[in-house]
């Protein structure tokens, strides 16, 4: 069955320390990726996508994801993390061929310590 | 911009009752989505809808659910008879086109507890 994993299900860090969130899927064909967050009580809200080209995706907030197709993998990084980068974070996965339908990750949550 | 918009924001009801969540997609958007988020079982999608039409509601959990979207802005979710296990954050989310990069904008929720 097709799937999204990130496999941290719980991050906690200090200020000012580097982040990487792992993300695999199992899809065989082309897919498009997201990375949403969401705030605590707030709604989800898009950080980055990829589609097509660079591989290395720039988004909101100072974050970026890599995607590498050898590894089904997404991952997204920020090198220096802020107290309010405390979160919680989805991987989304779609099929191009499937038109907008979203398959998401289990999320993880970062905790940002000041 | 208007975004997404969803009502109610909380609904406390006993089970047994019925409960019906209501959403209003961003304008000019031809996609709605309707998830449920639980710590157990993370953000499903139960629905979506294409030009109010149903397209896949392969996630609904079983006939308790229903969903409706008798036109392009407006969007019901729901639930009866309602049970404690439905309690839950449902998100409507909505987007643009018919291209699979468009990105999906959320509203923000309905916490649902049942009694």
């Amino acid at each position: 069955a097709q799937s999204v994993s990130q496999h941290n299900h719980h991050v906690i860090l200090s200020e000012a320390a580097s982040l990487e969130l792992g993300c695999n899927y199992s899809y065989g064909g082309t897919v498009n990726l997201f990375w949403y967050v969401q705030y605590p009580g707030q709604h989800l809200q898009l950080l980055l996508k990829y589609f097509s080209g660079d591989p290395l995706v720039k988004g909101i907030k100072g974050f970026e994801a890599e995607f590498i197709k050898s590894k089904f993998s997404f991952n997204l990084r920020k090198p220096s993390v802020q107290w309010s980068d405390t979160a919680e974070y989805f991987c989304a996965v779609n099929l191009k061929a499937a038109g907008n339908k979203l398959t998401f990750g289990g999320g993880t949550r970062v905790l940002v310590k000041p | 911009d208007a975004g997404v918009i969803q009502s109610p924001r909380h609904e406390v009801t006993e089970m047994g009752q019925e409960v019906t969540l209501r959403c209003k997609p961003i304008s000019g958007h031809d996609y709605l989505f309707w998830y449920r988020q639980t710590m157990m079982r993370g953000l499903e999608l139960l629905i979506y809808f294409n030009n109010n039409v149903p397209i896949d509601d392969s996630g609904m959990p079983e006939d308790r659910f229903s969903a409706k979207m008798p036109n392009a802005s407006f969007s019901t979710l729901k639930i009866q008879p309602s049970e404690p296990r439905d309690s839950a954050v449902y998100f409507c989310a909505s987007s643009l086109g018919d291209r699979s990069n468009q990105p999906q904008h959320f509203g923000d929720g309905t916490r649902l507890s049942i009694l």
